[in-house]
């Protein structure tokens, strides 16, 4: 089946500074990528959907400036948190779409990254 | 009021037993409805879609929509302890990128040996 990663799959860092989150799609080609949020207890929020290429497309309330996307390749997607501050704490989850024969455009989820901000 | 409403339960059942989880919803748009299973610090996976009304049956799984009451369950006959695990559901009104997916709260269930 499709295989999605997430690097590093927890970190904890100081107020203010920047943290960088990986997602990869293992063995097939990402067409599209997926940036989700979910606080405890609560549904995935998307926060941004990147295609290959092209700039992320966010949604509505979240900062473009705050959360840096990169999709610079059809395997690899990055989320950058910039200037982190503890309200950003939370659980973040990519997914990846495409070039895989489905009968669904069927998103295949990573298994989360745990960010805390001190 | 939410597009998905999910109760978070938690849900606690005896192995064996049958499971009903539910979610309600708001968007007529909505065509296309999963459902999600996601163990603790893991990203969900897509167990079932359905496509409009109807049931569909996989193993002990059984997902049923009701588009006039906006109405979806997932059934899970036989529990087992190995199905504890939070159930999300979720809608789109197009399977393709270009349509969001809303995901309701998910139900936290516990099947206990």
């Amino acid at each position: 089946g499709a295989v999605v990663s997430q690097h590093p799959s927890w970190v904890i860092c100081k107020s203010g500074t920047s943290v960088k989150i990986e997602c990869r799609s293992l063995d097939f080609q990402a067409t599209t990528m997926f940036w989700y949020r979910q606080f405890p207890k609560q549904s995935l929020m998307l926060m941004a959907t990147s295609n290959e290429g092209s700039k992320a497309t966010y949604e509505q309330g979240v900062e473009k400036d705050k959360f840096l996307i990169n999709h610079a390749s059809l395997t690899l997607s990055t989320l950058t948190v910039t200037s982190a501050h503890p309200e950003d704490s939370s659980f973040y989850i990519c997914s990846a779409q495409g070039g895989i024969p489905s009968p669904v455009n069927e998103q295949f989820f990573g298994p989360g990254t745990r960010l805390t901000v001190l | 009021q939410k597009e998905v409403e999910q109760d978070p339960g938690p849900l606690s059942v005896p192995e064996g037993a049958i499971v009903s989880l539910n979610c309600t919803y708001s968007n007529s748009a909505f065509q296309y409805f999963m459902w999600y299973r996601q163990y603790s610090r893991k990203g969900p996976e897509l167990l079932m879609y359905t496509y409009s009304s109807g049931n569909k049956e996989d193993g002990r799984f059984t997902a049923q929509v009701d588009k006039s009451s906006k109405y979806i369950s997932l059934f899970i006959r036989d529990s087992q302890p190995s199905d504890s695990a939070t159930y999300l559901c979720a809608m789109a009104s197009q399977y393709s990128s270009a349509s969001k997916i809303i995901f309701g709260s998910g139900t936290r269930l516990s099947i206990r040996p």
